[in-house]
């Protein structure tokens, strides 16, 4: 199957800085790109839906200035979390899909970031 | 609204078989995906069905619905290594995945 990677695994950081996590396609081209976070114990929670070449679309309840997304290519997106504070330590997910059927999404390891 | 459901956790026993069962309510149907999650992990693909009917993959099958909105994964021969959430996620009409919450599946010896 198509190979999606994620960097970094893990990220530790003080309060009040900004972290990037990159996500990759290796194999294919990524038409839409998708930004997961999931804390302990609970399901994943989509934050936003990228397209190459566009803005991306925030859910609700999740602040665009805080968490930019970029999508600059049909390879790579990155997500910055700006001023992390420690309430944003999460498991963080990116996927991928290409744009033909069956829309599969496939899924980058993670980045698990702490914020001290 | 958009609904999935799923229990939220099952047991079962090594060597034995086991169903999970999903259940949806969304605008639109493209399809709907099992995932597997292990502890800390990404998820991982593990079944796609947009038709009615049975679609076996080795120890697992996925089963569709689409007039009764519901889905099943089975899980034959349980390894302890298939411990794990199982994820029911269904792509709605605008190609948007929908996820449910997660089955936790705790596999005994």
């Amino acid at each position: 199957g198509a190979v999606v990677s994620q960097h970094p695994s893990r990220v530790i950081c003080k309060s009040g800085t900004s972290v990037k996590i990159e996500c990759r396609s290796l194999d294919f081209q990524a038409t839409t790109m998708f930004w997961y976070r999931q804390f302990p114990k609970q399901s994943l929670m989509l934050m936003a839906t990228s397209n190459e070449g566009s803005k991306a679309t925030y859910e609700q309840g999740v602040e665009k200035d805080k968490f930019l997304i970029n999508h600059a290519s049909l390879t790579l997106s990155t997500l910055t979390v700006t001023s992390a504070h420690p309430e944003d330590s999460s498991f963080y997910i990116c996927s991928a899909r290409a744009g033909t059927e069956p829309f599969e999404q496939y899924f980058g390891p993670g980045t698990r970031l702490t914020v001290t | 609204g958009q609904n999935i459901d799923q229990p939220t956790e099952m047991t079962a026993t090594e060597g034995a078989i086991v169903q999970i069962n999903c259940t949806y309510q969304t605008s639109g149907f493209n399809g709907l995906f099992w995932y597997q999650q292990h502890a800390g992990e990404a998820p991982t693909f593990l079944s796609y069905n947009v038709l009615d009917g049975l679609e076996e993959k080795g120890r697992f099958s996925s089963f569709l619905s689409r007039s009764k909105g519901y889905s099943y994964l089975l899980l034959k021969e349980l390894q302890m290594k298939d411990s794990a959430s199982y994820l029911c996620a269904v792509l709605d009409s605008n190609y948007q995945l929908i996820w449910g919450a997660g089955t936790k599946l705790i596999i005994k010896p």
